[in-house]
């Protein structure tokens, strides 16, 4: 059971202009949502987070927007780079008592490659 | 400030074989996070140790086991090794856990022959 989805494997944009990716999630007490970046032989590294009261959290070229109704999260970049071009994954947790606040949940990831 | 460390860096270990990992935290972190990479299943929840104590455990055989110390350095132990427990595992730290970006190393990747 996947509550974590992210359904393009793969995406392709040309430099300077907008990345758009997409999560969609199952579970409805997730409240914490992060995105990372992942390059090949290096672990993932934090980019943005963004808690259920907002809808919405940006962050230089990097913007997360929320819809909870929707169970939908997606980051854009803007204007995106060729050193952008690595696996994006998409995390949540929930921060009810039964100790789940501690676990991140994990999208497949999205390869976005940014095109010179 | 120091990231994540880990290490070994790579590990070629047989079946059967037990096997221990080492996690270092961002200095002042005291939670420890463990994931497996695998290319068919991506990044799954091991364990998270806080305060030396295992506060949640993912949907793994008890093969899988952890420990934190009281300086909040981290080790995880795989025994009796099977050719499915080839991946990379990841560790991450945070100050508290709790609603906070997990920062990662770069693994260890175990391949098991």
């Amino acid at each position: 059971d996947q509550q974590v989805k992210q359904n393009s494997p793969s995406l392709s944009v040309q430099e300077g202009r907008i990345s758009i990716l997409n999560c969609d999630y199952t579970n409805s007490m997730f409240d914490y949502f992060l995105w990372y970046k992942k390059y090949p032989a290096e672990g993932p590294t934090f980019l943005i987070s963004i808690s259920s009261i907002k809808d919405k959290n940006e962050d230089g070229r990097f913007t997360v927007f929320l819809n909870k109704s929707a169970k939908h999260l997606s980051l854009h970049i803007v204007p995106s780079q060729p050193g952008d071009s690595a696996v994006y994954f998409c995390a949540a947790s929930t921060s009810n008592s039964g100790g789940s606040n501690y676990k991140l949940t994990f999208g497949k990831g999205t390869l976005l490659t940014v095109n010179p | 400030k120091a990231g994540v460390t880990q290490t070994p860096r790579y590990l070629i270990k047989t079946r059967g074989q037990q096997v221990t990992l080492s996690c270092s935290p961002i200095s002042g972190h005291r939670s420890v996070s463990w994931y497996q990479q695998t290319p068919g299943q991506g990044l799954q929840f091991l364990f998270e140790y806080f305060s030396e104590t295992q506060r949640n455990k993912g949907n793994f055989p008890g093969r899988f086991s952890g420990r934190q110390f009281s300086n909040s350095r981290s080790e995880m132990n795989v025994s009796t090794l099977e050719l499915g427990d080839s991946a990379l595992y990841l560790c991450a730290s945070s100050e508290t856990g709790e609603n906070q970006p997990q920062h990662f190393g770069d693994g260890t990747r175990l391949s098991i022959l």
